[in-house]
């Protein structure tokens, strides 16, 4: 079974930074396109991020290009998304997210919460 | 970036009734768009991928169809568990979008 696990979100002030962790299992991980998507309070689904783990390729919107990065450590199985100069408009629910073989966003963790505010 | 325009935005529908959503793009996008469905307080699920593949797991009374930049999923007779929030994405070109949604509630 799938499982994906997020942590590391709360609340940080404008400008601040933090790390979003999601602890995989259930799957191969090495192979496996990750991504971040994320939803503001009561708005739509929007991507953030996505990293091929097989060969390291990364892509990022335009929105968070420059301020975020995403990694992959293979060898614990888990996804990281490093956040800094934090706006109030990246105040949302950030979701992990698989996606098989390019395709669809398959499997989705349960989100981790991160508020930006002073 | 493609847009992706869902209507309408709130469907009033019985259960046993039939649900046609719509999503259209700004651009062609082949048929590479699905289908998710999101409850309160819930993550996301894959419904529908490449237009009209069943995700593993989805009852059959869901179905998409479409191609170029009009598409359609449709909930033939539904279900009290499928009153929720309906997103179509597409995977075309980068970066990835979303609809806004479409809300599916009681009537």
């Amino acid at each position: 079974e799938v499982q994906l696990l997020e942590s590391g979100g709360g609340l940080v002030q404008p400008g601040g930074s933090l790390r979003l962790s999601c602890a995989a299992s259930g799957f191969t991980f090495t192979s496996t396109v990750m991504n971040w998507v994320r939803q503001a309070p009561g708005k739509g689904l929007e991507w953030v991020s996505t990293i091929s783990n097989s060969d390291g390729r990364t892509f990022y919107a335009d929105s968070v290009k420059g301020r975020f990065t995403i990694s992959s450590d293979n060898s614990k199985n888990t996804l990281y998304l490093q956040m800094s100069s934090l706006r109030a408009e990246d105040t949302a629910v950030y979701y992990c997210v698989t996606r098989s073989n390019w395709k669809a966003f398959d499997c989705w963790g349960q989100g981790t919460l991160v508020t930006v505010s002073s | 970036e493609i847009v992706l325009t869902q209507s309408p935005a709130t469907l009033s529908l019985s259960p046993g009734e039939r649900a046609t959503l719509s999503c259209r793009a700004s651009q062609s996008i082949s048929n590479y768009l699905a289908w998710y469905q999101q409850k309160p307080g819930q993550a996301p699920r894959l419904l529908i991928y490449d237009t009209s593949n069943r995700a593993t797991g989805i009852p059959a009374r869901f179905s998409g169809s479409g191609s170029g930049a009009d598409f359609t999923l449709t909930i033939s007779s539904l279900e009290p568990e499928d009153f929720a929030v309906y997103y179509c994405q597409q995977r075309s070109s980068w970066p990835i979008t979303f609809g806004g949604g479409t809300k599916v509630e009681i009537k």
